[in-house]
C-alpha cells in the first residue's frame, strides 16, 4: 500500500494560465475526494467521485474548475484561467467506499501559487 | 449548522503533559468524527475516529472523548512529545450524506516544549 500520491507537489503559475493536478488514490479505493486548504484553515470539500462518476460538487467549485476520473483510477483537477484567489493547497483523499466506512486517507497535496 | 467549531487556536504544552483540543457541533445528524494530524507541507493524516454510540475511544496515547448531549468531542494526547508538535483538525460527516465528505474545524496548532 503506497498511499495516496499527488503530482506535482508544487506549482507556480501566472494569473490566467491553466493548471492540471493529478491524484493517484490507494489501489482498490473507489471513492476519491478533492479538498482545498488555505493557510491557517481546515480543508474544504470540492468534489467527490464514486468510481468514475462525479457525484457531488461544492459551490466552491466554479466553472473554471473541472475534475475527471477516467476508468475510476487516477483523477485530475484542472483550473482554467487561474486567479490569485486560487492559491491554496489542493488535497486529494480516497476511501474504500463500503457502506458505513468513512475513513479518508489524504495525499501530500499540491501547493498552487498564482502570481 | 454544518460547522464544526474547534478550540483553542493554538496550544503550548510541556513534554510529558496532556494536550486537550475541543470541538463542538450543532447538527445532530453528524455520525462520524475523525481527528487528523498535519505537519507543515504534508497532507492530513488520520489519527483516530469515533462514532456517537460510544463515549470514548483510545488508541495508544490518543483518546477521543465524546459527549453526545453536549454535542462536543475532544482529543486528549497523553504524555505529549515534541514530535507531536503539529496542527490538529477535528472533522465530522453527516449520516445521510452518501458522499461521506468531511467538514473540518479550523485547526489547533500544538507546540510541545522539550
Amino acid at each position: 500500500d503506497t498511499g495516496v500520491s499527488q503530482d506535482p507537489r508544487h506549482k507556480i503559475t501566472k494569473r490566467g494560465q491553466n493548471v492540471t493536478f493529478r491524484c493517484d488514490p490507494i489501489s482498490e479505493h473507489n471513492r476519491l475526494y478533492w479538498y482545498r486548504q488555505t493557510l491557517g484553515q481546515g480543508p474544504e470539500f470540492l468534489t467527490y467521485f464514486q468510481n468514475e462518476a462525479q457525484l457531488e460538487k461544492s459551490r466552491l467549485l466554479s466553472d473554471r474548475f473541472s475534475a475527471e476520473r477516467p476508468k475510476g483510477s487516477f483523477s485530475t483537477l484542472e483550473i482554467q484561467r487561474t486567479e490569485q484567489g486560487d492559491s491554496a493547497m489542493y488535497l486529494c483523499a480516497s476511501s474504500l467506499g463500503l457502506a458505513g466506512v468513512n475513513e479518508q486517507y489524504f495525499g501530500p497535496g499540491t501547493r498552487l501559487t498564482v502570481t | 449548522q454544518q460547522q464544526v467549531k474547534q478550540s483553542p487556536q493554538s496550544l503550548i504544552v510541556q513534554k510529558g503533559g496532556i494536550s486537550i483540543i475541543n470541538c463542538a457541533y450543532e447538527n445532530t445528524a453528524f455520525d462520524y468524527f475523525p481527528w487528523y494530524q498535519q505537519f507543515p507541507g504534508k497532507g492530513p493524516a488520520l489519527l483516530i475516529a469515533i462514532r456517537p454510540d460510544v463515549s470514548e475511544k483510545k488508541e495508544g496515547r490518543f483518546t477521543i472523548s465524546f459527549n453526545k448531549s453536549a454535542k462536543q468531542f475532544s482529543l486528549h494526547i497523553m504524555d505529549s512529545q515534541p514530535g507531536d508538535s503539529a496542527t490538529y483538525f477535528c472533522a465530522a460527516s453527516l449520516r445521510m450524506d452518501s458522499s461521506y465528505k468531511l467538514i473540518f474545524g479550523s485547526g489547533t496548532r500544538l507546540l510541545v516544549r522539550p
